[in-house]
C-alpha cells in the first residue's frame, strides 16, 4: 500500500524558513516523480513543484509563485521528499500535500496523496 | 499558463441524480486531464486520469470524457458518499494547474 506521510509544518514568522518532509513507503520511491501541492484554508488546490526521478536526472519544476524561494529535493536512500521553504509570506499559509505521480498512458498525473502538513505564516 | 475553468462552482443534487461537471482549458491539452474528489478535512482522491481512464477502485458510476479544451466528469446515480468537492487538473504542461472546484451538495 502506498503511504505518504508529511511532517514539519508549524507556525513560522513572515520572512522565516521551514523544511517539510514526506516519508514514502509501499513503493519504489526512486522510480517515481514526486510533487508538492498546497491548499490555503477554504481555498482550492495549487501545484507548487515537482521532483523527477533519478532516470530523469532528479530535475525539478516550480510554480512561479514559489520559484527562487522553495526548493524540492529528495533522498532516495531514505525514501523521503523534502520541501525547503524560505522567505515565507502570509499567503504561503496552507496545508501542504506530498504526492506520488505516475504515468497513465504518457504524462504523469497525481495518483496518491498524503494527508498534508499545515504551515501557518504569521507574526 | 493554462487556465482551467470549472463549472458550475457549486450544485445541489439528490441521491440518484446524474451530475455533470465541466472543465475548460484555455488551450489544447489533448487528454492530459485528471479529476479529483475531496471531502472535508481529507486529502483529494484520484478518480479519472487521461481524461477518461477510471482510477483503480473507483466506482463505475464515475466517468470522464473530452479532449482538447473541453472535458466532462459525469456521476451517474449520485450516492450519499459522492457529496464532495471535485477538481480537474491539467498535466499537459508546466505549471500544472487546477480548476477552481465544484462543490456537490445535497438538495
Amino acid at each position: 500500500e502506498v503511504r505518504l506521510v508529511e511532517s514539519g509544518g508549524r507556525l513560522v514568522q513572515p520572512g522565516g524558513s521551514l523544511r517539510l518532509s514526506c516519508a514514502a513507503s509501499g513503493f519504489v520511491f526512486g522510480d517515481h516523480f514526486m510533487d508538492w501541492v498546497r491548499q490555503a484554508p477554504g481555498k482550492g488546490l495549487e501545484w507548487i513543484g515537482r521532483s523527477r526521478s533519478r532516470p530523469n536526472g532528479y530535475s525539478t519544476e516550480y510554480a512561479a509563485s514559489v520559484k527562487g524561494r522553495f526548493t524540492i529535493s529528495r533522498d532516495d536512500s531514505q525514501n523521503t521528499l523534502y520541501l525547503q521553504m524560505s522567505s515565507l509570506q502570509t499567503d504561503d499559509s496552507a496545508l501542504y500535500y506530498c504526492i506520488r505521480a505516475i504515468p497513465g498512458s504518457g504524462y504523469p498525473f497525481f495518483e496518491s496523496w498524503g494527508q498534508g502538513t499545515l504551515v501557518t505564516v504569521s507574526s | 499558463d493554462i487556465q482551467m475553468t470549472q463549472s458550475p462552482s457549486s450544485l445541489s443534487a439528490s441521491v440518484g441524480d446524474t451530475v455533470t461537471i465541466t472543465c475548460r482549458a484555455s488551450q489544447d491539452i489533448s487528454t492530459w486531464l485528471a479529476w479529483y474528489q475531496q471531502k472535508p478535512e481529507k486529502a483529494p482522491k484520484s478518480l479519472i486520469y487521461d481524461a477518461s481512464s477510471l482510477q483503480r477502485g473507483v466506482p463505475s458510476r464515475f466517468s470522464g470524457s473530452g479532449s482538447g479544451t473541453d472535458f466532462t466528469l459525469t456521476i451517474s446515480s449520485l450516492q450519499p458518499e459522492d457529496f464532495a468537492t471535485y477538481y480537474c487538473l491539467q498535466y499537459d504542461r508546466y505549471p500544472l494547474t487546477f480548476g477552481g472546484g465544484t462543490k456537490v451538495e445535497i438538495k
